[in-house]
């Protein structure tokens, strides 16, 4: 049972190059999720989909670009990476409201350095 | 502006011991409350819940209370164990209706590292 897979799970980036962070979910769930975790700042939210074709900005969005693929599959670009973006970022998954206790599914995260 | 503030960075208890975990939220918006536990370098994993409506709601060791006209919630961990170290996420979602239906749309808050002592 994956559960929430992401990749890679290690990236090192120069300023200025581009990469795109993976995500899929073997769930069925209709909502997906990045966050990025910072030290000192929790987890915050760069983009969100509630349901597959729709995708809307967080409270961090810019830098990034998604893209949901698919129900399974919701992506996370960056088009130029700055040294501001060196994080852990983490993919989730979830249902409904009513349809289970609120739980947000996690991936194992992505540590992602620029240089 | 920190809608979800978890005002201590860390705490130490001694194993056996009752571990309280506070959150202050903002939004007059939230209205189901969540938290949730992260060992290091994994995923945070979901714990327990509460809904607006309800003020206490227990599972197993783990009590999570909710004060809403303080804006206040807590969890306690009755006994603590020195597995329960990890860092401690309260989060807070709105009722977020999609074309799809209602769904979460979680903040979180910076967390608060428990260390419980054997």
């Amino acid at each position: 049972n994956a559960g929430v897979t992401q990749t890679p799970k290690f990236q090192v980036l120069k300023t200025g190059q581009s990469m795109t962070l993976q995500c899929a979910q073997d769930m069925n769930h209709n909502s997906m999720y990045w966050y990025r975790q910072d030290p000192g700042m929790g987890l915050r939210l760069i983009y969100y989909s509630a349901s597959e074709g729709t995708t809307d900005k967080g409270e961090v969005p810019n830098g990034y670009n998604v893209s949901r693929l698919n129900k399974r599959e919701f992506s996370l670009r960056l088009e130029s990476a700055a040294p501001s973006q060196t994080s852990v970022y983490f993919c989730a998954s979830s249902t409904y409201r009513g349809s289970n206790t609120g739980e947000l599914f996690f991936g194992e995260g992505s540590r992602l350095t620029v240089l | 502006d920190q809608q979800v503030k978890q005002n201590s960075p860390s705490l130490s208890v001694q194993e056996g011991r009752i571990s309280i975990l506070n959150c202050d939220y903002t939004n007059s918006m939230f209205d189901y409350f969540l938290w949730y536990k992260k060992y290091p370098a994994e995923g945070p994993t979901f714990l327990i819940s509460i809904s607006s409506i309800k003020d206490k709601n227990e599972d197993g060791r783990f009590t999570v209370f909710l004060n809403k006209s303080a804006k206040h919630l807590s969890l306690h961990i009755v006994p603590s164990q020195p597995g329960d170290s990890a860092v401690y996420f309260c989060a807070a979602s709105p009722y977020f209706l999609t074309e799809s239906g209602s769904n979460y749309k979680l903040t979180f808050g910076k967390g608060t590292l428990l260390t419980v002592n054997p």
